[in-house]
């Protein structure tokens, strides 16, 4: 059973569409985490989100944590094909816990 | 900016050989974690530790063990490989549960 449900698993989009990625739990985390990885690299921290409500800009990409902490979503606008890669949520459920990562979501967009 | 440093990059042993992950970084940060990566099943915690001469299982640590003799440097080890091994395993590390910094990974083919 996954602590962390990512959703869709998988998103093929053509480029300058608008993308919107789910994180979603039943649990409580202090903090959660977006990652972006590329095929055959390791994950790349893109935000962290640690406050109920909090959201992010990063250019074009748009992080929100849900009120109660549960979930996360991650909206992309315009999206260019360098936003290709599997996007991975990961939550701490107190501080200086270590992090559990969801399945991931699988992103293509095509030129 | 050299990071976090995964050595080999990739390797194929035989089924009850030995070998040994070598993870290595310059941030000075006090945790670091090693994962596994199979396909449909995330990233999944095999051991961590929280600081220098310390080390701690996560979700999935039988058959691996790991030493952390310098703070700089985490070792994976398999005593004797399985083809249920074959992965890609990643290291990371922290300074705090705010985000991880991966290495580029290591794939272990066992046949």
């Amino acid at each position: 059973t996954q602590l962390l449900e990512q959703s869709p698993q998988f998103l093929s989009i053509q480029e300058g569409e608008n993308l919107t990625v789910y994180c979603n739990s039943s649990s409580v985390f202090s903090s959660l985490q977006w990652y972006r990885q590329e095929p055959g690299e390791g994950p790349v921290l893109l935000v962290t989100v640690v406050t109920g409500g909090e959201v992010k800009k990063l250019k074009r990409l748009t992080f929100q944590f849900g009120d109660a902490r549960k979930d996360s979503s991650l909206h992309i606008t315009a999206a260019q094909p360098g936003d290709t890669g599997l996007y991975l949520c990961a939550g701490a459920k107190a501080s200086y816990d270590k992090v559990i990562f969801g399945p991931g979501t699988s992103l293509s967009v095509i030129p | 900016n050299a990071g976090v440093t995964q050595t080999p990059k990739f390797r194929v042993l035989k089924t009850g050989q030995s070998m040994t992950l070598l993870c290595a970084q310059d941030m000075n940060h006090e945790y670091m974690y090693w994962y596994r990566q199979d396909p449909g099943m995330g990233l999944r915690l095999i051991h961590y530790s929280v600081g220098e001469g310390t080390t701690a299982k996560g979700e999935v640590p039988d058959g691996y063990n790991v030493s952390r003799l310098k703070k700089q440097n985490f070792l994976l080890g398999l005593e004797s490989a399985a083809p249920s091994q074959t992965s890609v395993y990643f290291c990371a590390s922290s300074r705090t549960d705010y985000g991880y910094t991966f290495g580029s990974g290591t794939r272990l083919t066992v046949v």
